[in-house]
């Protein structure tokens, strides 16, 4: 079972860049068997589908947010173990918990089988 | 489409039977996948592949699947059950991740 920690800054300034990271631990993140996402949750509200990264560095993005996919930036570090996640031109509206995640890849369309604690991120001045 | 759509709240009585239902195009295609979150927690897999419980799930829940539609069905639903819910699945290609939008499930 892989294991997912999430870490990085809880409170960032408007029009800021927050840079989150995700250690893997329990697996390689080079295998072929998984894609490594990010998930967000802002207070109350539901789970939203960021994007996602696979170990050849081929990235997915939520295309039913365009203003969320357009300042997006994700990137996988195999020599560290890690995958990371950019998120451009903060604001209120991007404060949630945010979480990293690994999906199998199957044909039929993997499950998300680890999941990180989560990360608060407050956008705040 | 490649929207996932949920009731927003489900509410039973302890020992009744609660469903939740999860639709859309993706669904036909792909598999469901069902997480339970509770306040404060990252989500746990209750279903597995439209219908498999997962190592350490209760028996009571148990899913199912047909066409664009798919069910989550607590039966004897307990207290401990409340929290929300949501269906997952992949659009056509594998490469986008779809959530529902959740539905909380209230047993009292």
């Amino acid at each position: 079972q892989l294991q997912l920690q999430e870490s990085g800054p809880g409170l960032v300034k408007p029009a800021e860049t927050l840079s989150l990271t995700c250690t893997v631990s329990g697996g390689s993140i080079s295998s072929r068997s998984y894609y490594w996402g990010w998930i967000r949750q802002p207070p109350g509200k539901g789970l939203e589908w960021i994007g996602s990264v696979y170990y050849s560095g081929s990235t997915y993005y939520n295309p039913s947010n365009p203003s969320l996919k357009s300042r997006v930036t994700m990137s996988v570090d195999t020599s560290k173990n890690q995958f990371s996640l950019k998120l451009r031109s903060l604001t209120a509206a991007d404060t949630a918990v945010y979480y990293c995640a690994s999906r199998v890849s199957a044909v039929g369309g993997g499950g998300i089988d680890s999941w990180g604690q989560g990360s608060l991120v407050t956008v705040s001045s | 489409s490649s929207e996932l759509t949920q009731p927003p709240s489900v509410s039973v009585s302890p020992g009744q039977t609660a469903r939740i239902t999860c639709s859309g195009d993706a669904l036909s295609e792909k598999y469901t996948y069902w997480y339970q979150q509770k306040s404060g927690q990252a989500p746990v897999l209750v279903v597995s592949e439209d219908s498999k419980r997962p190592s350490g799930i209760p028996e009571r829940f148990s899913g199912s699947s047909s066409g664009t539609l798919a069910t989550l069905t607590v039966s004897g639903a307990q207290v401990d059950d409340e929290g929300d819910y949501y269906c997952f699945s992949t659009d056509s290609r594998g490469f986008h991740w779809l959530f529902g939008g959740g539905t909380k499930l209230t047993v009292l």
